[in-house]
């Protein structure tokens, strides 16, 4: 697609359920990154991958959260057991080489 | 631990002013990239800087980089409203670029007529 896709926008979910956030990154790109980004901070990176393979999940808050990218495109963040403190700013952007990431418009986490 | 540091944090100016922003960071990278994000927005990327002296410029924005000082300043020329914004600096987490950015908390710019 034209540019990073997210989805949904924005979900509100009670304490101790399950979500799957979902990223489908700009076409051809071969990195795809997931970042968390707290009101009024910068992005904290989560997770990256490149084509199908996690490359770095040493951002991941715990072992609630995972991630995939099975066929090397489409990606989906996943958080178990939701807690009230895992409500963010949930960001997947992608890169097609160095440095430079293209972000997503987001999907807004709510933790009841 | 790689940080980055911006400041200020928060800036407010007038119309028609110029101000500079700083990023300090504390690893060796040759490569910054700044980017701005608009209220309830997404980032766009503004600039990539990609060696040490490199100077770019966009309308009234201007980015350079020194890699042995290890800061870039965001330069702001006779500013208007619509330069409002947040802009974060960032560098990459490891030599390579392929591993993702680290970002700095942002620079909250207010411009009031």
């Amino acid at each position: 697609g034209a540019g990073v896709s997210q989805s949904p926008r924005y979900k509100v979910t009670k304490r101790g359920q399950d979500v799957a956030l979902r990223c489908d990154p700009i076409s051809g790109h071969v990195s795809l990154y997931w970042y968390r980004q707290a009101l009024g901070q910068g992005p904290e990176f989560l997770t990256y991958f490149n084509y199908e393979a996690q490359q770095d999940k040493s951002g991941l808050p715990n072992d609630r959260f995972s991630a995939e990218r099975p066929e090397g495109s489409i990606s989906t963040l996943t958080i178990q057991r939701t807690e009230q403190r895992d409500s963010a700013m949930y960001r997947c952007a992608s890169s097609l080489s160095f440095g430079e990431l293209f972000f997503g418009e987001g999907s807004r986490l709510t933790v009841l | 631990e790689l940080k980055v540091e911006q400041n200020p944090l928060f800036l407010s100016m007038q119309e028609g002013k110029n101000y500079t922003i700083y990023c300090n960071y504390s690893t060796t990278s040759d490569r910054l990239y700044w980017y701005r994000q608009d209220p309830g927005k997404s980032l766009e990327s503004l600039f990539v800087l990609l060696s040490n002296g490199a100077v770019k410029q966009e309308g009234r924005l201007m980015a350079s980089l020194d890699t042995k000082a290890r800061l870039s300043t965001l330069h702001i020329t006779a500013a208007v409203h619509d330069l409002s914004a947040t802009y974060f600096c960032a560098v990459e987490r490891k030599g390579g670029g392929a591993d993702g950015l680290t970002f700095g908390k942002g620079t909250h710019l207010i411009i009031q007529p």
